[in-house]
């Protein structure tokens, strides 16, 4: 059984603040880290993924892959009331197989 | 990115009978995948549709209660067969894009199954 665990929230960040999503996943063998975004009621969009240790920069976004500690999280720079949703974090295996987290929900405050 | 429609948007269906979701790609693709997504959920893969070839399964869903087809590479449909309340959930089809560190998956709008 493949884990992916992620606090469910809801985490509250001021509007402009940093906000700091985390992951953790049990599969020494995943190979790359997708994070999506999924509003209330919508299907899930992509964000942005990472497959090398270190951090990868896209726009306000930033993910962080630490596969030593089997550890990934997304950084979501200036935040806005825009980006409210459920974040979720999806390890791959063998390069197709997506795990989902549960997903952490995100609220920016005004 | 590809654009992905599924039909229905939502249906609302009486326990024992069968609903077919159709999922539309306005690109070829390899890999389209099936996703169930219960209320308060994440998602869960129920299987992994490949053109030319039976869906693989994961464990938990078998193909006599979700059959599926792929017919062509920009279409496949889900059947939910004898459906009972507990098949109530959103169901996502998604598709496999290629990449150099392999597929990213897109998904489609989602289709709303109440079963009373």
């Amino acid at each position: 059984q493949k884990e992916v665990e992620q606090n469910s929230g809801p985490l509250s960040v001021p509007e402009g603040a940093i906000a700091s999503l985390n992951c953790t996943y049990s599969d020494r063998g995943s190979q790359s880290f997708f994070w999506y975004r999924q509003y209330s009621g919508k299907s899930p969009e992509l964000i942005m993924f990472i497959y090398s240790n270190g951090d990868k920069e896209d726009g306000r976004f930033t993910a962080q892959l630490n596969k030593a500690s089997q550890y990934v999280s997304l950084l979501i720079r200036d935040s806005q009331p825009s980006d409210s949703a459920t974040y979720l974090c999806a390890p791959t295996y063998n390069f197709n197989k997506f795990y989902f987290g549960s997903g952490t929900k995100l609220n920016v405050k005004p | 990115s590809a654009v992905i429609s599924q039909k229905p948007s939502r249906d609302i269906c009486q326990r024992g009978t069968s609903l077919t979701i159709q999922c539309q790609v306005d690109s070829q693709v390899t890999m389209m995948f099936w996703y169930r997504q219960q209320p308060g959920q994440s998602l869960t893969l129920i299987a992994t549709a490949n053109q030319g070839s039976e869906a693989t399964y994961e464990s938990g869903f078998v193909i006599d209660k979700f059959p599926i087809s792929r017919p062509n590479l920009t279409f496949s449909t889900l059947t939910v067969s004898n459906m009972s309340p507990e098949d109530s959930s959103i169901y996502l089809c998604s598709v496999g894009t290629g990449g150099t560190v392999g597929e990213t998956q897109y998904f489609g709008p989602g289709t709303r199954l109440l079963v009373l």
